[in-house]
């Protein structure tokens, strides 16, 4: 019974690129979250979709970020024309309709 | 909005000793409160939660966590500290009809000496 899937684990991009980071959720969930953590921080909730719809994107940063999670595939967070400011570890989290969220190891960007 | 204090960046303790790991929330409903504990390049696994109910909760690993509502608190303990609990802890709050909108605390590196 696979857990949260996330890749790639680690990610490395120049200023300018675009970055790609999938989730797949555990096997029967249908709520997707993703969260940052910057270096000796917290984890900053930013985007929290179920299956073709973005449900809360409060968390988002209103330019270059992006969140999907379509029909059929993992769900993708997509992150445009990185910046330094964009290195940090981005976490997955899946759940049921309701309860406790299981979160993925993380993609750990860094922009150089 | 709901925010949560973790007061302790760093705590160390001598392994065998008894721990708490604080945690303050603000937040203007009944809260929904969990721990989660971060290994050094890991994700996040569940400790314990509180919806409702009894205000002690217990967790995996010998974890408890006691909520106080006067005090805005729900903090963390273990009697006695094992060196594999070396790792950080996040308090969060959540929000949303089932709790699942997690704000989380700023978290506590344990370090733990033999």
């Amino acid at each position: 019974n696979a857990g949260v899937m996330q890749n790639p684990r680690h990610l490395v991009r120049r200023r300018g690129q675009e970055a790609r980071l999938r989730c797949s959720p555990m096997k029967g969930h249908s709520h997707v979250y993703w969260y940052r953590q910057l270096p000796e921080e917290g984890l900053k909730f930013m985007v929290y979709l179920q299956k073709e719809n973005i449900i809360d994107e409060s968390g988002m940063p209103k330019e270059r970020f992006s969140a999907e999670f379509p029909k059929e595939g993992p769900s993708i967070l997509r992150i445009q024309q990185v910046v330094r400011g964009d290195s940090a570890a981005y976490f997955c989290a899946s759940s049921e309709t309701t309860g406790e969220l299981f979160f993925g190891e993380g993609s750990r960007l860094t922009v150089l | 909005a709901q925010s949560v204090t973790q007061p302790d960046i760093h705590i160390t303790v001598s392994e065998g000793a008894s721990l708490e790991l604080r945690c303050n929330y603000s937040y203007g409903a009944t809260p929904y409160l969990f721990w989660y504990v971060q290994s050094p390049g890991q994700g996040l696994q569940l400790l314990l939660k509180y919806f409702s109910g009894d205000t002690l909760v217990q967790g995996i690993k010998g974890f408890e966590a006691e909520f106080k509502r006067s005090q805005s608190s729900f903090n963390l303990r273990k009697p006695s500290v094992h060196w594999s609990d070396a790792a950080e802890y996040f308090c969060a709050v959540g929000r949303g009809n089932a709790g699942n909108m997690l704000t989380f605390g700023g978290g506590t590196r344990l370090m733990v000496k033999p």
